[in-house]
C-alpha cells in the first residue's frame, strides 16, 4: 500500500482564520514533506520532516506552521494567510529523507478570501 | 545550477499513437530520476524511477523511460496512448546528497485526440 491521505480535500478560509491541514501515511516512512502547487506549475517544496524533526524549511513565511506529532502524521497549521496563498497543498512521504521515491497524497485545495 | 527542462509545454497526440515526452537535466552528481503524472485536481502519481542499472526503465500504465547519460536526458515513452493518459507530466531529479529535495521540470500537458 503506497497511500498518503490528506484532509480536508477542499478548504475555504478568511485571512483572519486559523485552520489546519492533515496528512497521514501508514507505510512506515520516516520522511514527510509539504509542497505548495499553483495552477499549471510544478510543486514547490515547503518543509521536510525526517524522523519527526524539521529538516528543511524552504524560507516559508511564519503564517505556515508545520507539525509532526508522530511518524505517521504531518500537520500544516495556517494562520493569517493571504489570497496569494491559495493553492493545492500536497503532502508526500518517503522511506528516508533523500532515499529518492516520494509518494504523494491527493492534496488539499485551499482558497483564501 | 541544478535544473530540469521539459522542452514541450503542451503536446497533442491521437489515441493509439506513440508518445515521447522529453526531459533534460543539469545535475552535478549522479541523479535519481523520476516521472510523475498528475490528473486535474489530483496529487502526483509515480510512473517510474531510475536510480542505477539498466538504463531502460519500465513503469506503470505501459510507460517506459530511457536514461541517456551522454545527453543528460530521461525521456518518457509509450507505444500507444489511451484517452485516459491525458494529464500533466512532471520529470524530477533528486539525489541522496541533496537530502529530500526533488527538482521538478515545468511539466508537459498531454492532450489526447479521439
Amino acid at each position: 500500500d503506497t497511500e498518503v491521505t490528506q484532509t480536508p480535500k477542499h478548504l475555504v478560509m478568511g485571512m483572519t482564520n486559523k485552520k489546519s491541514l492533515k496528512c497521514e501515511q501508514h507505510m512506515g516512512h520516516r520522511a514527510m514533506y509539504w509542497y505548495k502547487q499553483k495552477a499549471k506549475k510544478p510543486p514547490e517544496l515547503m518543509f521536510v520532516y525526517s524522523y519527526e524533526k524539521l529538516s528543511i524549511n524552504e524560507s516559508v513565511p511564519s503564517r505556515f506552521s508545520p507539525e509532526c506529532p508522530n511518524s505517521s502524521l504531518l500537520n500544516l497549521h495556517l494562520h493569517a494567510l493571504q489570497p496569494e496563498d491559495s493553492a493545492l497543498y500536497l503532502c508526500a512521504s518517503s522511506q528516508r529523507e533523500g532515499d529518492g521515491t516520494q509518494y504523494f497524497g491527493p492534496g488539499t485545495r485551499l482558497l483564501v478570501l | 545550477a541544478q535544473s530540469v527542462t521539459q522542452p514541450d509545454i503542451h503536446i497533442t497526440v491521437s489515441e493509439g499513437a506513440s508518445l515521447e515526452l522529453r526531459c533534460n537535466y543539469s545535475y552535478g552528481a549522479t541523479p535519481y530520476l523520476f516521472w510523475y503524472v498528475q490528473s486535474p485536481g489530483q496529487g502526483l502519481q509515480l510512473l517510474l524511477k531510475y536510480f542505477s542499472g539498466d538504463t531502460l526503465v519500465q513503469g506503470i500504465k505501459g510507460f517506459e523511460a530511457e536514461f541517456k547519460r551522454s545527453q543528460s536526458s530521461f525521456n518518457l515513452r509509450k507505444p500507444s496512448v489511451h484517452w485516459s493518459d491525458a494529464a500533466e507530466y512532471f520529470c524530477a531529479v533528486g539525489s541522496p546528497s541533496n537530502t529530500g529535495k526533488l527538482i521538478f521540470g515545468q511539466g508537459t500537458t498531454l492532450q489526447v485526440k479521439p
